[in-house]
């Protein structure tokens, strides 16, 4: 597609539950990042993938958040046993990053709403 | 923890007067940018500014950055009650392509 994609957009679940949001970057974006926004809030990282090399996982809450890509492509976060606190939007956001100084701009998702009853 | 915090955290002002933002970061950059957020989805890449470059334009904005004081600012000339948005700063931790975002400043535009 011509840009970033996320889904579900909206997800309502109760707590104890998992989810899954999915992203789908735009093609041939080597790099991927995860954000979580609460509400009226900024933006807090949780996760990026750069290429091959491994995960940067430093910004995860709790070991119940865990995040894939697929091929170099698609990635998915997956939020276990879902707690009232892990409400908010999830961005995902890509970039074509070859290289640390040529490290550019980021295109945004439209985000997943997670809400936990 | 967040790397840069934005302020004001809140602005508002009218239509055609000019809205300046500020963003402080903690640690050294290869670059800064700066982002619009409408609604609390996704966010709109609207300027890039490199750290061996010190103000940047483009169009009715206009972004300095100062390595010295580790602060940036936006400056939005003749504001529009279509520029009523959230703006953050994002920079990247020098040395990776991680970029941490601030706090953001909800500017809302009187028409």
């Amino acid at each position: 597609g011509a840009g970033v994609s996320q889904s579900p957009s909206n997800k309502v679940t109760e707590k104890g539950k998992d989810v899954e949001l999915r992203c789908d970057p735009i093609s041939g974006h080597t790099a991927l990042y995860w954000y979580r926004q609460s509400l009226g809030q900024g933006l807090e990282f949780l996760i990026y993938f750069q290429g091959n090399s491994a995960p940067d996982k430093s910004g995860l809450p709790s070991d119940r958040f865990s995040a894939e890509r697929t091929g170099g492509s698609v990635s998915t976060l997956t939020i276990q046993r879902t707690q009232q606190e892990d409400s908010a939007v999830y961005l995902c956001a890509s970039s074509l990053a070859q290289r640390v100084n040529a490290a550019g701009e980021l295109f945004f998702g439209e985000g997943s709403r997670l809400t936990v009853l | 923890s967040q790397q840069g915090e934005e302020d004001p955290q809140a602005l508002s002002i009218q239509e055609g007067e000019n809205a300046t933002m500020n963003c402080s970061y903690k640690t050294s950059i290869n670059n800064l940018q700066w982002y619009r957020q409408n609604s609390g989805r996704g966010l709109v890449h609207l300027i890039l500014i490199r750290s061996n470059e010190r103000e940047k334009h483009s169009g009715r904005l206009r972004v300095t950055l100062d390595t010295s004081k580790k602060s940036s600012s936006l400056l939005i000339t003749a504001s529009r009650a279509a520029d009523t948005a959230s703006y953050f700063c994002a920079t990247d931790d020098s040395g990776t392509y991680k970029y941490i975002f601030g706090t953001g400043t909800r500017l809302k535009v009187l028409a």
